[in-house]
């Protein structure tokens, strides 16, 4: 059971726009930056969007981030057939003292 | 280009020890914080622990406090994680990440090194 929870599935067809959430609580993501990595088939992790809402070097303007309250999201725009992988959020969680990442996120490009 | 290599993975008995490396280069290593991420058999990312760019400051997950330890050696570019007292629920591919600065995340990982707890 991870303290982040995301939805296990999303999907989506090219072209078009997808949300991924990724809620928890006030000591992780209602009092931290969120994070977002993608994960691509037989890969490491790749870190998409850091301190919630900044894209990372080379990251395309498709991807965005935004938070409210307790809760996180990433925007996939113009869905692509290369953005089918895992995707999970992250933050520092004062309670724990640690990191803790969501279960994440196997997006399917149909 | 900057990478970190993960080396030391592979298969102990339950209760046993292992130690795992990971090494840099192509960056100024004492200056930034590194982690350790586990990743089981067809499961999620886990984070199991963080050092800082000094050493001083050490953060560990709770399903591994007191049986794991991180630490690193700034004149050799390398951080280790010592595993104690393995559990079979511990098999995972292991990475390393380096904390990009400014919050900017896991910016450099590895690409793992294989733990397998078994008898």
């Amino acid at each position: 059971q991870s303290v982040l929870t995301q939805p296990p599935s999303a999907s989506g067809t090219p072209g078009q726009r997808v949300t991924i959430s990724c809620s928890g609580t006030r000591p992780n993501i209602g009092d931290n930056y969120v994070y977002w990595y993608q994960q691509l088939p037989g890969t490491a992790p790749k870190v998409l969007i850091y301190k919630t809402n900044q894209r990372s070097s080379g990251v395309p303007d498709r991807f965005s981030g935004s938070k409210s309250g307790t809760s996180a999201s990433l925007a996939i725009s113009g869905l692509r057939s290369d953005d089918e992988a895992h995707y999970y959020c992250a933050a520092w969680d004062d309670s724990l003292s640690g990191w803790v990442f969501g279960g994440g996120t196997m997006l399917t490009v149909l | 280009q900057v990478q970190v290599v993960e080396s030391g993975g592979g298969v102990v008995q339950p209760g046993r020890s292992l130690r795992l490396s990971c090494e840099a280069s192509k960056f100024t290593f004492s200056n930034y914080a590194m982690h350790w991420v586990r990743q089981g058999p067809g499961k999620g990312l886990e984070w199991v622990a963080v050092i800082s760019f000094d050493g001083t400051k050490k953060y560990y997950a709770d399903s591994v406090k007191g049986r794991f330890s991180i630490s690193r050696d700034n004149s050799r570019s390398t951080v280790y994680l010592q595993m104690n007292s393995l559990r079979r629920e511990d098999t995972a591919l292991y990475y390393c990440a380096r904390e990009g600065v400014s919050y900017s995340g896991m910016d450099v990982w590895g690409q793992g090194t294989t733990v397998t707890v078994s008898s």
